[in-house]
């Protein structure tokens, strides 16, 4: 499975855009690059995911490197409540019958400062 | 709210007890998974079901099973408990399974063991 690197934490003012960072140098050509966030405790929050092309939806932007080794998650105005816990993961393709599920790393602890 | 509904939200029980925690998948959904949540651990993929037989399985001890039923409701069932098997228990499901998919977690069931 493709690894991902994640800063353990960042800070954000309110109401700026805050940018996680993620680095997934050996991700293959078809596996998806996913970004979940968890609030204490609370189930894991779908946000976007995107193969190739940037991806934009009403929670977030996601911008991935032509090379695909890396992408950035991009809330563009972050409030209180996007403090959590953010999870880039990759994707692998079911091989046979194995687990298609999602690996989760340690994530990013994103804080938004009043 | 994912759609993804899980009960009971939390327990108590003591060691050496049998638990059983329900997940009802969001309409449509084909494919279920477990993950535990504990401190130490993070979020620990158990066992994955689509359309009723199990597809694969993860870090699931062997006290624990899980079943999924025709009408493709999730059962987790958790014997011989122990201390350290406290945690936060997520269910997810995705339409089918394959990276394409996104998978949507429940809010999860605290279970306590004392």
């Amino acid at each position: 499975d493709a690894k991902t690197t994640q800063p353990p934490s960042m800070d954000c003012a309110e109401g700026r855009a805050a940018n996680l960072p993620c680095n997934h140098s050996t991700i293959s050509g078809n596996e998806y690059v996913y970004w979940y966030r968890q609030i204490h405790s609370q189930g894991p929050q779908y946000i976007i995911h995107g193969l190739k092309n940037n991806e934009t939806n009403e929670m977030a932007s996601l911008i991935i490197t032509e090379d695909r080794k890396s992408s950035t998650l991009i809330l563009p105005h972050a409030t209180l409540r996007d403090t959590a816990v953010y999870y880039c993961i990759v994707r692998p393709l079911n091989s046979g019958g194995g687990a298609d599920g999602l690996t989760f790393g340690k994530g990013t602890h994103l804080i938004i400062q009043p | 709210d994912s759609g993804v509904t899980q009960t009971p939200k939390h327990l108590i029980t003591a060691t050496g007890q049998r638990v059983t925690l329900r997940c009802s998948p969001r309409s449509g959904d084909l494919s279920v998974y477990w993950y535990q949540q504990s401190l130490d651990q993070g979020l620990q993929f158990l066992i994955q079901y689509y359309n009723g037989e199990e597809r694969a399985k993860g870090n699931i001890l062997e006290r624990f099973s899980a079943q999924q039923f025709p009408d493709l409701h999730s059962e987790l069932n958790l014997s011989s408990l122990e201390l350290g098997d406290s945690a936060l228990y997520f269910c997810a499901s995705s339409v089918e399974s394959g990276p394409g998919n996104t998978i949507y977690f429940g809010e999860g069931s605290w279970l306590t063991v004392v």
